[in-house]
């Protein structure tokens, strides 16, 4: 069954520190991957998103995203944290491939520090 | 820019009691979805909707649970007689063909 496994339920970095939440998946085709993110009391924005082009995908705010295939993973980075990017992180996979049902991963909190 | 829109954004129902959560997706859209997130646990798909019948569901979505799209532009969720455990935030999303889910804003549900 396929299935989005995100490491740590809470990362807090300092501000400039880089940000990596990590995400793997499993998927028995090729997958579409996301990340959304979800401020709070607000609904779910797409960061980025995988679709079997390009590897390396930029999103919104600043942050990028690498597709792995060997490592089964697509971890989420931002070069330099912003207090404004203190939210939760949702990886999710299309388990059909395309733009299909969601299955999403636990979440990740992410807090900025001063 | 166009966005899907949930109504209400909180609603506090007793237990037995039929509840309807209402979405209006952004209006090109053709396929539609609710997803669920307990308190605490992960967003769960439910249900999706494409072409006036389900698609897919999940097994979350049993016989207490009904979709339906009544006039075209509006896409509802009813829950026939509520639970405890139905309490959560009830996230609606519609896509068109060839791009991601846009999500609405969520109802939070508390059933007492």
């Amino acid at each position: 069954a396929q299935s989005v496994t995100q490491l740590g339920s809470h990362v807090s970095v300092s501000e400039g520190a880089l940000v990596l939440l990590r995400c793997n998946y499993s998927s028995s085709v090729p997958p579409y991957l996301f990340w959304y993110v979800q401020y709070p009391n607000q609904g779910l924005q797409l960061l980025l998103k995988y679709t079997s082009a390009a590897t390396l995908v930029k999103g919104i705010n600043g942050f990028e995203a690498e597709f792995k295939k060997s490592e089964t993973s697509f971890h989420l980075t931002k070069p330099s944290a912003h207090m404004s990017d203190a939210a939760e992180y949702f990886c999710a996979v299309s388990p059909s491939g395309g733009y299909n049902k969601l299955i999403f991963g636990a979440g990740t909190r992410l807090a900025v520090h001063p | 820019e166009p966005e899907v829109t949930q109504t209400p954004s909180h609603q506090v129902t007793q237990m037995g009691q039929e509840v309807i959560l209402r979405c209006v997706p952004i209006s090109n859209h053709l396929y539609f979805y609710w997803y669920r997130q307990i308190l605490g646990q992960k967003v769960e798909f439910l249900v999706s909707f494409y072409n006036n019948e389900i698609s897919e569901k999940s097994e979350i979505f049993d016989d207490q649970f009904s979709v339906e799209r009544p006039d075209g532009s509006n896409f509802t969720l009813k829950i026939r007689s509520t639970k405890l455990e139905d309490s959560a935030m009830y996230f609606c999303a519609s896509r068109s063909a060839n791009t991601e889910a846009f999500f609405g804003q969520g109802t939070r549900l508390t059933v007492v």
